[in-house]
């Protein structure tokens, strides 16, 4: 069974650009986590989505948005792109309340974002 | 949300067992505990989860007392690949209207 996948898995852009980072979760989860890793630091909360939703977002400025698709996959935008935007951005997926076990987060390998 | 409190680091040799504690002192009833563990350039991965006493697998042991308010992850014999970041998290890990938030972990450094 495949895992989370994100992509790309880096991408170098110039301040005042904008970035799509792209998220494909386990196949069943519906439930999407988007965190934001920068070097050094600990994880800090971006965005949930649950069955297409937005469920809630952390302390983070308007520019950071993204969506969930109808197949659960989701796209996280960054829009006019700051030096302090680079970090690794990590993706996680869960299964819902009715399936779920231990209800862990299942991450990807992340997403690597210079910002120069 | 439920705020963590751990160390920020901790140095043990190989052989060695490790106890990291984590304080959350407003956990909430629906509220479970879980442990993650994450390697330089890597998505975090999941250890161990725990609501209350003891919980115990194949790689680490749960502590958590009656109250709740803390926890304590054991890992037994720890060797140098065990040299990682580790996340305590406190949350309802199944749903609920708040997102899962993690702390500032502890970066564990094993010594040959």
């Amino acid at each position: 069974e495949a895992g989370v996948t994100q992509s790309p898995t880096h991408l170098i852009k110039t301040r005042g650009q904008q970035a799509t980072l792209r998220c494909s979760p386990i196949s069943g989860h519906t439930s999407v986590y988007w965190y934001q890793q920068a070097l050094g630091l600990g994880l800090q909360f971006l965005l949930w989505y649950d069955e297409g939703e937005e469920r809630n977002r952390g302390n983070f400025p308007p520019r950071f948005s993204g969506r969930q698709f109808p197949n659960y996959s989701s796209e996280l935008n960054v829009n006019a792109l700051e030096l302090e935007d680079s970090a690794l951005y990590l993706c996680a997926s869960r299964l819902t309340r009715q399936n779920a076990n231990t209800g862990e987060l299942f991450f990807g390998e992340g997403s690597r974002l210079t910002v120069l | 949300l439920a705020k963590t409190t751990q160390p920020i680091s901790m140095d043990s040799y190989e052989g060695q067992e490790v106890n990291i504690t984590c304080s959350h002192n407003n956990i909430a009833t629906n509220d479970y505990i879980t442990w993650y563990q994450q390697f330089p350039s890597q998505g975090p991965r999941f250890i161990i989860q725990g609501y209350k006493t003891k919980v115990t697998n194949e790689v680490a042991s749960l502590f958590i007392p009656a109250d709740r308010k803390s926890s304590t992850l054991s890992l037994p014999r720890v060797s140098l690949s065990d040299t990682a970041v580790y996340y305590c998290l406190v949350g309802d890990p199944f749903g609920g209207n708040t997102p899962l938030v993690f702390g500032k972990g502890t970066r564990l450094s094993v010594i040959a």
